[in-house]
């Protein structure tokens, strides 16, 4: 499985700011997911990220809102826009496994409080 | 898009006793069935998985069975321990070449008892 670093772990923002999340994978993966856990809540995926083109974003989330980048095949970031305390939430990183299907590994996620 | 529903919310057992998790899930062409544990505070952590093309698959105390006709999997969890106790989350997923991504149900908090 790859080696997934994430961060922060934990932050506390004002509401009207903007926070970005780093996902640092210790190898080239070709697709990074982020996904949003409310508390909770189960996962919910936010976007797909792939290297040299824009996110896919799922149905009820705006790259406005959360704009990603994907510079490379081992590093993503997640910016959450414009915070309000409906923001708070645990935003995770994933990376696919290496085989046909479709498996998944996480990175520790950042808990994310907006006041 | 897929849809994935999962059931119980909540299960308590005793210590020893069974645990039963059921998950349906509505894209046909979904091939790939990940079952995750998340204790409190940590990431989800891959526990057992299944693909189309098996109906069982067992892992010591853990196994997984698949029933594509009806489109519902379930976990199952035999002589239960204090530290089974966890959220854990069935997904199902297409292949990644079909935009495969991992849609989740809803959870399931599991407590065992001693």
């Amino acid at each position: 499985s790859a080696v997934i670093s994430q961060k922060p772990s934990r932050d506390i923002c004002q509401r009207g700011t903007s926070l970005t999340i780093q996902c640092q994978v210790d190898s080239q993966v070709t697709m990074m997911f982020w996904y949003r856990q409310q508390p909770g809540q189960s996962l919910t995926l936010i976007a797909t990220a792939n290297q040299g083109s824009e996110a896919t974003y799922e149905s009820g989330f705006v790259i406005d809102k959360f704009p990603i980048s994907r510079p490379n095949l081992t590093f993503s970031t997640l910016t959450v826009s414009n915070m309000s305390p409906e923001d708070s939430s645990i935003y995770l990183c994933s990376v696919e496994g290496r085989g046909e299907f479709t498996e998944a590994f996480f990175g520790q996620g950042t808990r994310l409080t907006v006041v | 898009g897929e849809n994935v529903e999962q059931h119980p919310s909540t299960l308590s057992v005793q210590e020893g006793d069974s645990a039963v998790i059921k998950c349906t899930y509505s894209d046909s062409a979904s091939n790939y069935f990940p079952w995750y544990k998340q204790e409190l505070g940590k990431r989800p952590q891959l526990i057992i998985d299944i693909r189309s093309n098996v109906g069982e698959k067992k892992d010591q105390r853990i196994a997984v069975t698949l029933n594509k006709t009806a489109k519902h999997f379930s976990l199952h969890i035999t002589e239960t321990q204090p530290e089974d106790s966890a959220v854990y989350f069935c997904a199902a997923s297409k292949p990644w070449d079909q935009g495969g991504k991992l849609i989740f149900g809803q959870g399931t908090e599991l407590s065992v008892k001693p």
